[in-house]
């Protein structure tokens, strides 16, 4: 079965802080593509990083980075220096054939002053 | 924002009714992706569609069917409601089919099925 694991419903840090979001996944492809989402009470899903699965380098973008170990199929978010607006529910996901896309179950997010 | 919109934003419905949800890609974006997420989940792949024909479906029955028109917009039909169709639906669009190209993903229409 093609799924995504998040083990962590839920978590909170301090503004400033340094967070990581675990993400574990299950696939047969040989290529894939995985992506951390965030979801703010907007309920807009706005794309915070992608990976390619053939690429050894870890993505990184700005505040956000990503752990990539693909033996192990895992697929962690690092958030530096997080900020207030970084509260959101965080979505790992990855695509199965050509575009489909598979998501966990979130981690909720929350940023506290 | 990502330049996908949705309407309407909320809607109730009743058991037994049909409903059509409305969704509009980003100019130049070929393929929209529909995605259905139930409260506390994350989204499920409902069906995609690419040029105007349904590309890919999810484990979704016939009465979830699709469009897709020339003009960057598409809708999401739902027949026969039941109490568990009650959802976030959210639409997504990308530039085409392949799994290099991002889904953008407009707001969403919570749908209330009573």
């Amino acid at each position: 079965a093609q799924t995504v694991t998040q083990s962590q419903p839920e978590m909170s840090v301090q503004e400033a802080e340094t967070v990581t979001l675990s993400c574990t996944y299950d696939t047969s492809e040989s290529n894939y593509y995985l992506f951390w989402y965030k979801q703010p009470p907007s309920r807009q899903m706005i794309l915070v990083i992608r990976q390619e699965a053939y690429k050894q380098q870890n993505a990184t973008e700005n505040r956000f980075s990503v752990n990539f170990q693909k033996a192990a199929k895992s697929f962690s978010l690092k958030i530096s220096d997080s900020q207030l607006g970084d509260t959101a529910m965080y979505f790992c996901a990855f695509t199965q054939g050509a575009q489909k896309l598979v998501f966990g179950q979130g981690t909720r997010l929350t940023i506290n002053p | 924002e990502t330049g996908v919109t949705q309407s309407p934003t909320h809607l109730i419905k009743t058991r037994g009714q049909q409903v059509t949800l409305r969704c509009s890609s980003q100019s130049g974006h070929n393929t929209v992706s529909w995605y259905q997420q139930a409260l506390g989940q994350g989204p499920q792949f409902i069906f995609q569609y690419y040029r105007e024909e349904e590309n890919g479906r999810g484990n979704f029955p016939p009465r979830f069917s699709g469009l897709q028109f020339p003009n960057y917009s598409s809708e999401l039909n739902v027949n026969a409601l039941e109490l568990d169709d009650s959802a976030l639906y959210l639409c997504a669009s990308s530039l085409d089919r392949w799994s290099t190209d991002t889904q953008y993903f407009g707001p969403g229409t919570r749908l209330t099925v009573l």
